[in-house]
Protein backbone atom coordinates (compact mmCIF):
# COMPACT_ATOMS: atom_id res chain seq x y z
CA UNK A 1 0.00 0.00 0.00
CA UNK A 2 0.99 3.47 -0.89
CA UNK A 3 1.15 6.44 1.72
CA UNK A 4 2.40 9.93 2.82
CA UNK A 5 3.61 11.13 6.22
CA UNK A 6 4.13 14.55 5.88
CA UNK A 7 6.55 15.77 9.13
CA UNK A 8 5.12 18.48 11.45
CA UNK A 9 1.54 19.89 11.07
CA UNK A 10 2.53 23.52 11.52
CA UNK A 11 5.56 24.85 10.73
CA UNK A 12 6.48 28.80 10.94
CA UNK A 13 9.20 31.02 9.47
CA UNK A 14 10.25 34.10 9.28
CA UNK A 15 9.98 36.28 5.70
CA UNK A 16 12.94 35.65 3.76
CA UNK A 17 13.68 32.35 5.90
CA UNK A 18 14.39 28.77 4.16
CA UNK A 19 10.81 27.39 3.62
CA UNK A 20 11.53 23.32 4.39
CA UNK A 21 8.19 21.00 4.32
CA UNK A 22 9.08 17.42 5.22
CA UNK A 23 7.43 14.37 3.19
CA UNK A 24 8.19 10.61 3.23
CA UNK A 25 6.52 8.27 1.27
CA UNK A 26 5.81 4.67 1.16
CA UNK A 27 5.76 2.74 -2.03
CA UNK A 28 5.69 -0.74 -3.41
CA UNK A 29 6.17 0.72 -6.69
CA UNK A 30 7.61 3.29 -8.63
CA UNK A 31 5.77 6.04 -6.84
CA UNK A 32 4.94 9.10 -8.49
CA UNK A 33 4.90 12.39 -5.89
CA UNK A 34 3.04 15.79 -5.99
CA UNK A 35 3.08 18.90 -3.61
CA UNK A 36 -0.08 20.57 -3.87
CA UNK A 37 -0.90 24.05 -2.03
CA UNK A 38 -4.38 25.28 0.12
CA UNK A 39 -4.56 29.05 0.58
CA UNK A 40 -7.46 29.69 2.79
CA UNK A 41 -11.20 28.73 1.80
CA UNK A 42 -9.75 27.46 -1.57
CA UNK A 43 -9.34 24.01 -3.20
CA UNK A 44 -6.20 22.45 -3.64
CA UNK A 45 -3.58 23.64 -6.61
CA UNK A 46 -0.58 21.80 -7.92
CA UNK A 47 2.32 22.98 -6.99
CA UNK A 48 4.97 20.65 -8.60
CA UNK A 49 5.44 16.83 -9.53
CA UNK A 50 7.58 14.13 -9.98
CA UNK A 51 6.56 11.40 -12.01
CA UNK A 52 10.09 10.24 -14.40
CA UNK A 53 13.37 11.51 -14.92
CA UNK A 54 15.06 14.39 -13.22
CA UNK A 55 14.73 13.70 -9.42
CA UNK A 56 14.85 17.65 -8.92
CA UNK A 57 11.45 19.44 -9.92
CA UNK A 58 10.50 22.68 -9.97
CA UNK A 59 7.57 24.42 -9.48
CA UNK A 60 5.37 27.28 -9.21
CA UNK A 61 5.89 30.33 -6.92
CA UNK A 62 9.75 29.29 -7.12
CA UNK A 63 9.55 26.08 -4.98
CA UNK A 64 10.98 22.96 -5.53
CA UNK A 65 11.43 19.56 -4.25
CA UNK A 66 13.76 16.87 -4.85
CA UNK A 67 13.03 13.19 -4.77
CA UNK A 68 15.57 11.03 -2.74
CA UNK A 69 14.78 7.39 -3.30
CA UNK A 70 17.39 5.95 -0.76
CA UNK A 71 15.70 8.22 1.78
CA UNK A 72 12.53 7.67 0.70
CA UNK A 73 11.62 11.39 0.87
CA UNK A 74 9.86 14.14 -1.19
CA UNK A 75 10.70 17.19 0.53
CA UNK A 76 9.34 20.97 -0.52
CA UNK A 77 12.02 24.01 -0.43
CA UNK A 78 11.72 27.69 -0.98
CA UNK A 79 14.94 29.70 -0.16
CA UNK A 80 13.06 32.45 0.63
CA UNK A 81 9.49 32.82 2.47
CA UNK A 82 7.50 35.64 1.18
CA UNK A 83 4.10 35.97 3.30
CA UNK A 84 2.02 34.91 0.45
CA UNK A 85 3.42 31.86 0.95
CA UNK A 86 1.40 31.41 3.76
CA UNK A 87 -1.08 28.10 3.61
CA UNK A 88 -1.68 24.60 4.27
CA UNK A 89 0.81 22.59 1.70
CA UNK A 90 -0.03 18.70 0.73
CA UNK A 91 2.30 16.22 0.06
CA UNK A 92 0.49 13.21 -1.76
CA UNK A 93 1.65 9.91 -3.72
CA UNK A 94 -0.54 8.59 -6.78
CA UNK A 95 -1.68 4.87 -6.57
CA UNK A 96 -2.85 3.08 -9.65
CA UNK A 97 -6.09 1.10 -9.37
CA UNK A 98 -7.79 0.47 -12.34
CA UNK A 99 -9.52 2.77 -14.68
CA UNK A 100 -8.17 5.49 -12.35
CA UNK A 101 -5.43 6.87 -10.90
CA UNK A 102 -5.98 8.34 -7.43
CA UNK A 103 -4.06 9.83 -5.30
CA UNK A 104 -3.47 10.00 -1.72
CA UNK A 105 -2.73 12.45 0.14
CA UNK A 106 -0.41 12.97 3.56
CA UNK A 107 -2.35 15.33 6.62
CA UNK A 108 -0.93 18.51 5.61
CA UNK A 109 1.63 21.26 7.05
CA UNK A 110 0.52 24.25 7.84
CA UNK A 111 2.85 26.85 6.90
CA UNK A 112 3.05 30.51 8.76
CA UNK A 113 5.39 33.27 7.86
CA UNK A 114 5.90 35.94 10.26
CA UNK A 115 7.23 39.31 9.00
CA UNK B 1 -7.03 28.78 -13.22
CA UNK B 2 -9.04 25.50 -13.30
CA UNK B 3 -12.76 25.64 -14.54
CA UNK B 4 -14.30 23.53 -11.79
CA UNK B 5 -17.09 24.96 -9.92
CA UNK B 6 -18.67 23.67 -6.46
CA UNK B 7 -22.10 25.28 -5.26
CA UNK B 8 -22.85 25.90 -2.90
CA UNK B 9 -19.75 26.70 -0.84
CA UNK B 10 -21.01 27.04 2.58
CA UNK B 11 -24.02 25.08 3.81
CA UNK B 12 -25.84 25.11 7.17
CA UNK B 13 -28.88 22.65 7.76
CA UNK B 14 -30.85 20.21 10.10
CA UNK B 15 -30.32 17.04 11.09
CA UNK B 16 -32.46 14.68 8.45
CA UNK B 17 -32.59 16.75 6.02
CA UNK B 18 -31.60 16.19 2.24
CA UNK B 19 -28.35 18.07 0.35
CA UNK B 20 -27.03 17.73 -2.84
CA UNK B 21 -23.25 19.33 -3.02
CA UNK B 22 -22.84 20.11 -6.91
CA UNK B 23 -19.71 19.99 -9.05
CA UNK B 24 -19.17 20.91 -12.55
CA UNK B 25 -16.30 21.12 -14.99
CA UNK B 26 -15.85 22.47 -18.59
CA UNK B 27 -12.77 20.72 -19.15
CA UNK B 28 -14.19 17.33 -20.61
CA UNK B 29 -12.26 15.56 -17.90
CA UNK B 30 -13.17 12.08 -17.82
CA UNK B 31 -12.30 11.64 -14.03
CA UNK B 32 -13.74 13.22 -11.42
CA UNK B 33 -13.42 12.58 -8.00
CA UNK B 34 -15.14 13.95 -4.07
CA UNK B 35 -12.63 13.72 -0.79
CA UNK B 36 -13.69 14.86 2.63
CA UNK B 37 -11.30 16.99 4.17
CA UNK B 38 -11.40 17.63 7.48
CA UNK B 39 -8.58 19.95 10.27
CA UNK B 40 -5.53 17.98 10.79
CA UNK B 41 -6.51 15.22 8.69
CA UNK B 42 -5.70 13.45 5.57
CA UNK B 43 -8.01 14.18 2.46
CA UNK B 44 -10.09 11.12 2.40
CA UNK B 45 -11.59 9.85 -1.50
CA UNK B 46 -15.00 9.01 -0.50
CA UNK B 47 -16.32 8.84 -4.75
CA UNK B 48 -14.83 8.43 -7.75
CA UNK B 49 -15.82 8.20 -11.53
CA UNK B 50 -14.07 7.73 -14.67
CA UNK B 51 -16.32 8.59 -16.92
CA UNK B 52 -20.39 8.74 -17.62
CA UNK B 53 -22.17 6.25 -16.23
CA UNK B 54 -19.63 4.71 -13.86
CA UNK B 55 -18.75 5.03 -10.18
CA UNK B 56 -16.84 3.48 -7.51
CA UNK B 57 -16.57 4.29 -3.83
CA UNK B 58 -13.30 5.45 -2.26
CA UNK B 59 -11.41 4.74 0.53
CA UNK B 60 -13.35 6.31 3.24
CA UNK B 61 -16.93 4.64 4.01
CA UNK B 62 -19.48 7.76 2.94
CA UNK B 63 -23.36 7.62 3.37
CA UNK B 64 -23.50 9.68 0.32
CA UNK B 65 -24.09 9.24 -2.80
CA UNK B 66 -22.99 9.86 -6.10
CA UNK B 67 -23.78 10.26 -9.65
CA UNK B 68 -22.75 10.83 -13.38
CA UNK B 69 -25.01 11.25 -16.01
CA UNK B 70 -23.22 13.86 -18.11
CA UNK B 71 -19.74 14.58 -18.32
CA UNK B 72 -19.15 17.52 -16.76
CA UNK B 73 -21.14 17.19 -13.65
CA UNK B 74 -20.61 15.01 -10.40
CA UNK B 75 -23.03 15.71 -7.87
CA UNK B 76 -23.07 14.33 -4.48
CA UNK B 77 -25.82 13.58 -2.32
CA UNK B 78 -26.94 12.77 1.22
CA UNK B 79 -30.84 11.43 1.69
CA UNK B 80 -30.55 12.45 5.42
CA UNK B 81 -27.64 14.48 6.08
CA UNK B 82 -26.68 14.10 10.19
CA UNK B 83 -23.99 16.35 12.40
CA UNK B 84 -21.09 13.41 11.57
CA UNK B 85 -21.51 14.81 7.85
CA UNK B 86 -20.05 17.80 8.92
CA UNK B 87 -17.22 18.65 6.73
CA UNK B 88 -15.70 19.90 3.79
CA UNK B 89 -16.12 18.11 0.27
CA UNK B 90 -13.42 18.73 -2.18
CA UNK B 91 -14.35 17.85 -5.80
CA UNK B 92 -11.56 17.07 -8.17
CA UNK B 93 -11.50 16.21 -12.08
CA UNK B 94 -8.28 15.25 -14.34
CA UNK B 95 -7.61 13.80 -17.44
CA UNK B 96 -7.55 10.03 -18.77
CA UNK B 97 -3.90 8.95 -18.20
CA UNK B 98 -2.52 5.53 -19.50
CA UNK B 99 -0.46 2.89 -17.76
CA UNK B 100 0.90 4.73 -14.40
CA UNK B 101 1.17 8.15 -15.40
CA UNK B 102 -1.69 9.99 -12.88
CA UNK B 103 -2.72 13.33 -14.34
CA UNK B 104 -2.94 16.57 -12.39
CA UNK B 105 -5.73 16.86 -10.51
CA UNK B 106 -7.75 19.79 -10.97
CA UNK B 107 -9.71 20.94 -7.60
CA UNK B 108 -12.89 22.86 -6.94
CA UNK B 109 -13.31 25.60 -4.14
CA UNK B 110 -14.60 23.00 -1.73
CA UNK B 111 -18.27 23.10 0.06
CA UNK B 112 -18.03 22.99 3.92
CA UNK B 113 -21.39 21.61 5.22
CA UNK B 114 -22.38 21.80 8.68
CA UNK B 115 -25.18 19.94 10.19
CA UNK B 116 -26.58 20.91 13.10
Amino acid sequence: AQSVTQLGSHVSVSEGALVLLRCNYSSSVPPYLFWYVQYPNQGLQLLLKYTTGATLVKGINGFEAEFKKSETSFHLTKPSAHMSDAAEYFCAVSRYGGATNKLIFGTGTLLAVQP
Amino acid sequence: EADIYQTPRYLVIGTGKKITLECSQTMGHDKMYWYQQDPGMELHLIHYSYGVNSTEKGDLSSESTVSRIRTEHFPLTLESARPSHTSQYLCASSEYGAGYQTGELFFGEGSRLTVL
